[in-house]
Formats: structure tokens, C-alpha cells, sequence
């Protein structure tokens, strides 16, 4: 069975700083997909990455970077000068790694409130 | 660009009363998913299409949901006399399933469900 942990419920910061959101992943299969998605208040799920089990490299877009250990089963989400804008319930999720990766497992999400 | 379209947006029903939702994917996209999300949860996968089929449903699409995509277009979910435990954010995604673009789901804003 796929389980997906994020032990943090709630983050607060102020502008500009700097915050991690952790993800902590279980699963028995040797290849698979993880998966950061954001919920803003408006509700609609936004897609944000997607790594493959084999490719550990770390991945930088702007602001946002992903931290891929396989060895701690962890996928973690580091936002750089986080900004009101950032506000919102950001879900890690788990895929086999088929061709469609048709059903995500979803943690229960980290609510991170930026604050001026 | 549109997105994926759910409605109603909003539905309050009696316990034991039916009920039916639609979605209406991105035009281009051949697969589509439904997802249930309970307050303070991730979104838990229901069942999902390529185009017409249904390939695959949850243990917790219990026999009172049934959900249908007849020409390979808009979807909807219908349950039928629903109980409170079925109050629920039920939230519509569709893909363009395999290749690059794997597990990329594009998600609507979701029909809020309250059973009383």
C-alpha cells in the first residue's frame, strides 16, 4: 500500500522568509512518481512538479525547490522568499509508475500561511 | 483556455435524496478522474476514465456511486440516497495520460456536497 506523510499541518511565516514543507512517502514499489500540488483558496488543485523515483537530482524553478532522497524516502518542498501569493495548502502525492500514473495518493496537506 | 468545468458548484441534499454531478474535462485531454476531499484531508481517488472506459474504481466507490463518461466527453458522478457521511468536496480532474506529461492533472474547483 502507498502512504504519503505530511507531519506539518500549518506553517506561519513573514514575507520574505524562507520554508520547507515535508513529505515523507511509503511504498513498495521499485519505481514510482511523487508529486507536489498547490490548493489556493479559490480550491482548484495546481500541479506543480513531478519526479521520477530513478532521478534524484534536485530541481530548482524560481522560488520553488525540490529535495529528492530516496535513501529517506523524502520529497521535500523549499520555497525561497515566500510571498503572500504562496499562501495555500500545498499536497504531496505518490503514483506507481506506470504509463498513466492513474491513481495519486495524497497526503493530507500543509497549510502555510504568508504574513506581511 | 478552459479548464475543467464542475457543477454544481454547490449542493445541499436530504439524507437518503439522489444526486448527480458533472464534469466537463479540457477538451483535448482523454482521461479524466473523479477525487472525494474531506475537510482537513487530501483528495482520496475515486475512480477514472480513458475516454469512454472506466479502468479503474476505489473499494470506496461503494455500490450507491456510479459514474459514467457515455461519449467520451463530460462525466458525471451520481450518487444515490446518500447519507451524511458522503458531504464532501468532490473534485474532477482530467489528463492527458501517458508521456510527458504523466500525473500532470488538471483540476476543477470541485461540488461541495452537504448531506443533511
Amino acid at each position: 500500500a502507498q502512504k504519503v506523510t505530511q507531519a506539518q499541518t500549518e506553517i506561519s511565516v513573514v514575507e520574505k522568509e524562507d520554508v520547507t514543507l515535508d513529505c515523507v512517502y511509503e511504498t513498495r514499489d521499485t519505481t514510482y512518481y511523487l508529486f507536489w500540488y498547490k490548493q489556493p483558496p479559490s480550491g482548484e488543485l495546481v500541479f506543480l512538479i513531478r519526479r521520477n523515483s530513478f532521478d534524484e537530482q534536485n530541481e530548482i524553478s524560481g522560488r520553488y525547490s525540490w529535495n529528492f532522497q530516496k535513501s529517506t524516502s523524502s520529497f521535500n518542498f523549499t520555497i525561497t522568499a515566500s510571498q503572500v501569493v504562496d499562501s495555500a495548502v500545498y499536497f504531496c502525492a505518490l503514483s506507481e509508475a506506470t504509463g498513466t500514473a492513474s491513481k495519486l495518493t495524497f497526503g493530507t496537506g500543509t497549510r502555510l500561511q504568508v504574513t506581511l | 483556455d478552459t479548464g475543467v468545468s464542475q457543477n454544481p458548484r454547490h449542493k445541499i441534499t436530504k439524507r437518503g435524496q439522489n444526486v448527480t454531478f458533472r464534469c466537463d474535462p479540457i477538451s483535448e485531454h482523454n482521461r479524466l478522474y473523479w477525487y472525494r476531499q474531506t475537510l482537513g484531508q487530501g483528495p482520496e481517488f475515486l475512480t477514472y476514465f480513458q475516454n469512454e472506459a472506466q479502468l479503474e474504481k476505489s473499494r470506496l466507490l461503494s455500490d450507491r456511486f456510479s459514474a459514467e463518461r457515455p461519449k467520451g466527453s463530460f462525466s458525471t458522478l451520481e450518487i444515490q440516497r446518500t447519507e451524511q457521511g458522503d458531504s464532501a468536496m468532490y473534485l474532477c480532474a482530467s489528463s492527458l495520460g501517458a508521456g510527458p506529461r504523466v500525473g500532470e492533472l488538471f483540476f476543477g474547483e470541485g461540488s461541495r456536497l452537504t448531506v443533511l
